[in-house]
């Protein structure tokens, strides 16, 4: 597609269920990251891909929070268990060259998600 | 350990005036710098960037500026419209990583 594509663009869920958010990165592009954005604070990084190679998954809060890609395609990002704290825009963000000087990501209108 | 900082959680200029947003960073190792805004609802859209080879950065009203000796970097908005309000994010990372450290955002209303 034309850009970073994510779904659902808005999810209410119950205190303790668990969700999945996916991301469609845009065509070509090797690297998917997920962010979160909480509210009033900064982009916080979660978990990258890069095409097989070993997703770094440093940023993720918890266990309960799981992220998988298929190639250089679709990502899910699942939440189990969600708490309140969940609550966040999740944001998906690809680009086509990891590591190379003037490399940009681009990023998707993102996911939010409200644990009530 | 915040790595980029935006002191200035918000500003306010007047329409046709200059907007000056300001980011510091700690990490000497970071070598490419970027700027995103933000609107209410939408995600973060690439806006400008700048290589620690250069000290500035324009793209028409947007002029980037990079003191690597001071470890900051500041976006220029000239002259700053009403649209152009919205949260601003300065990104830096080095370019042998992916990794990209986002600021905290700086959030500008220009009064028309």
């Amino acid at each position: 597609g034309a850009g970073v594509s994510q779904s659902p663009s808005n999810k209410v869920t119950e205190k303790g269920k668990d969700v999945e958010l996916r991301c469609d990165p845009i065509s070509g592009h090797t690297a998917l990251y997920w962010y979160r954005q909480r509210l009033g604070q900064g982009l916080e990084f979660l978990i990258y891909f890069q095409g097989n190679s070993a997703p770094d998954k440093s940023g993720l809060p918890s266990d309960r929070f799981s992220a998988e890609r298929t190639g250089e395609s679709v990502s899910t990002l699942t939440i189990q268990r969600t708490q309140q704290e969940d609550s966040a825009v999740y944001l998906c963000a690809s680009s086509s060259s990891p590591g190379i000087t003037g490399n940009t990501i681009y990023f998707g209108e993102g996911s939010w998600l409200t644990v009530v | 350990d915040q790595q980029v900082k935006q002191n200035s959680p918000s500003l306010s200029v007047q329409e046709g005036r200059i907007s000056i947003l300001n980011c510091d960073y700690t990490n000497s190792m970071f070598d490419y710098f970027l700027w995103y805004k933000k609107y209410p609802a939408e995600g973060p859209t690439f806006l400008i960037s700048i290589s620690s080879i250069k000290d500035k950065n324009e793209d028409g009203r947007f002029t980037v500026f990079l003191n690597k000796s001071a470890k900051h970097l500041s976006l220029h908005i000239v002259p700053s419209q009403p649209g152009d309000s919205a949260v601003y994010f300065c990104a830096a990372t080095n370019s042998g990583t992916y990794k990209y450290i986002f600021g905290t955002g700086t959030r500008l209303k220009v009064l028309a």
